[in-house]
């Protein structure tokens, strides 16, 4: 199944600024997703990351808040914009394996915001 | 839409006991199940799939789960429960044409010794 290097593991940042997450996959995929994580919730899809285009916002999430590039079949960031408390959480890129490895799953960005 | 509900919050057990997690889906068409694992301060782990084939599917560290069509569930089994299998527990449906997982709210499991 596909690696997945994600970072930062864990930040706190100052309420206003942004904080850029990386995804490195080690094999190309065709969609990579993005998951947010708040305290004790289950995993919310934010965004399907492509190659190429746009990527594609569920309902409740904007792209200027959470930007998101992906330059290659291997890599994508995702941005966290002008940050306030709420946004504290943990994030997580994912990729679609072969059907027999399911999804992978980075290992988490914790972002906390003072 | 599609949509998986796990009812308990938490799962309480004995170490050596049989565990079981519940996992009901709702989805349009043939269903993808899964399983994954969190441990504290760590990502997913993939636990165990069903996508066709027989209903009884085994996955990793011995745990089982059964696709029920009928009942529209697909609980999490493992015969013999180990402290070290305390975590969170997280059931995903997806459905054929559609790549966008949705997730159960999750499971606390913990095992006493």
């Amino acid at each position: 199944s596909a690696v997945i290097s994600q970072k930062p593991s864990r930040d706190i940042c100052q309420r206003g600024t942004s904080l850029t997450i990386q995804c490195q996959v080690d094999s190309q995929v065709t969609m990579m997703f993005w998951y947010r994580q708040q305290p004790g919730q289950s995993l919310t899809l934010i965004a399907t990351a492509n190659q190429g285009s746009e990527a594609t916002y569920e309902s409740g999430f904007v792209i200027d808040k959470f930007p998101i590039s992906r330059p290659n079949l291997t890599f994508s960031t995702l941005t966290v914009s002008n940050m306030s408390p709420e946004d504290s959480s943990i994030y997580l890129c994912s990729v679609e394996g072969a059907i027999q490895y399911g999804y992978t799953f980075g290992s988490g960005t914790r972002l906390t915001v003072v | 839409a599609q949509s998986v509900a796990q009812p308990e919050d938490q799962v309480n057990v004995a170490e050596g006991n049989p565990l079981t997690v519940k996992c009901t889906y709702s989805v349009s068409g043939n269903p993808y199940l899964f399983w994954y694992v969190q441990y504290p301060n760590r990502g997913l782990q993939f636990l165990l799939k069903y996508i066709t084939g027989d209903n009884l599917v085994k996955g990793s560290y011995g745990f089982e789960a059964e696709f029920n069509k009928s009942q529209t569930s697909f609980h999490l089994k493992k015969p013999s429960a180990l402290v070290s299998d305390s975590a969170l527990y997280f059931c995903a449906v997806r459905s054929y044409g559609n790549n966008r997982l949705a997730f159960g709210k999750g499971n606390q499991v913990v095992v006493i010794p």
